[in-house]
């Protein structure tokens, strides 16, 4: 696609329930970052694909969040028995990989709100 | 101290003229610098990048880098109202194991007032 696409744009869900985040990169990106960013901050790292490989997930809270790319295109970020401080825009960025100065390109981001 | 610092703001400059945004960082490993805009309800988007000691101007916008002081800069000339948004000073330090973590701050909030 011509953009980084993120699905759903907004989320509401009761505490304790599970959700699932959708990103869709940039057609030919290799590589594939989530981020979280609350009001007032700037983006906060999550984890980071390199095709289908799961190479950097420091940024992952805890055990509750999980990430994946099975095919190397799609990604999935899911939150189970999700929490009010869970609540935040959760970014999709995508970059053509390799050490080329790592330009990230955004998505529109998943607003989640757990009530 | 935060890995990147950057004044929250709001910083307010006049129509025309110069706004200039500062970020420092404590990681002297880091190899590469980006600059961010962030309008409002919107998805941060890369305004420039820069990789060496010393200027790099695109535009309007010109980056300058201290790695020796570790400090970074983003200077807007002939500021325009379209221009007010948050800037994030973001940077890459490349870690082992194939990790390419972009750390940013947490942004400062321009205002150009017509």
């Amino acid at each position: 696609g011509a953009g980084v696409s993120q699905s759903p744009r907004y989320k509401v869900t009761k505490r304790g329930q599970d959700v699932a985040l959708r990103c869709d990169p940039i057609s030919g990106h290799v590589s594939l970052y989530w981020y979280r960013q609350a009001l007032g901050q700037g983006p906060e790292f999550l984890t980071y694909f390199n095709y289908e490989a799961q190479q950097d997930k420091s940024g992952l809270p805890n055990d509750r969040f999980s990430a994946e790319r099975p095919e190397g295109s799609i990604s999935t970020l899911t939150i189970q028995r999700t929490e009010q401080r869970d609540s935040a825009m959760y970014r999709c960025a995508s970059s053509p990989g390799g050490r080329t100065g790592n330009t990230i390109y955004f998505g529109e981001g998943s607003w989640l709100t757990v009530v | 101290q935060k890995e990147v610092e950057q004044n929250s703001g709001p910083l307010s400059v006049p129509e025309g003229a110069i706004a200039s945004l500062n970020c420092t960082y404590s990681d002297r490993g880091s190899q590469s610098f980006f600059w961010y805009r962030q309008y409002s309800g919107k998805s941060p988007e890369l305004i420039m990048s820069i990789y060496s000691n010393g200027d790099k101007e695109d535009g309007r916008f010109t980056a300058q880098l201290n790695k020796a002081s570790q400090y970074v800069s983003l200077l807007i000339r002939d500021s325009q109202p379209s221009d007010s948004a948050t800037y994030l000073c973001a940077l890459f330090r490349g870690g082992g194991a194939g990790s390419y973590q972009l750390t940013f701050g947490k942004g400062t909030k321009l205002s150009v007032i017509p």
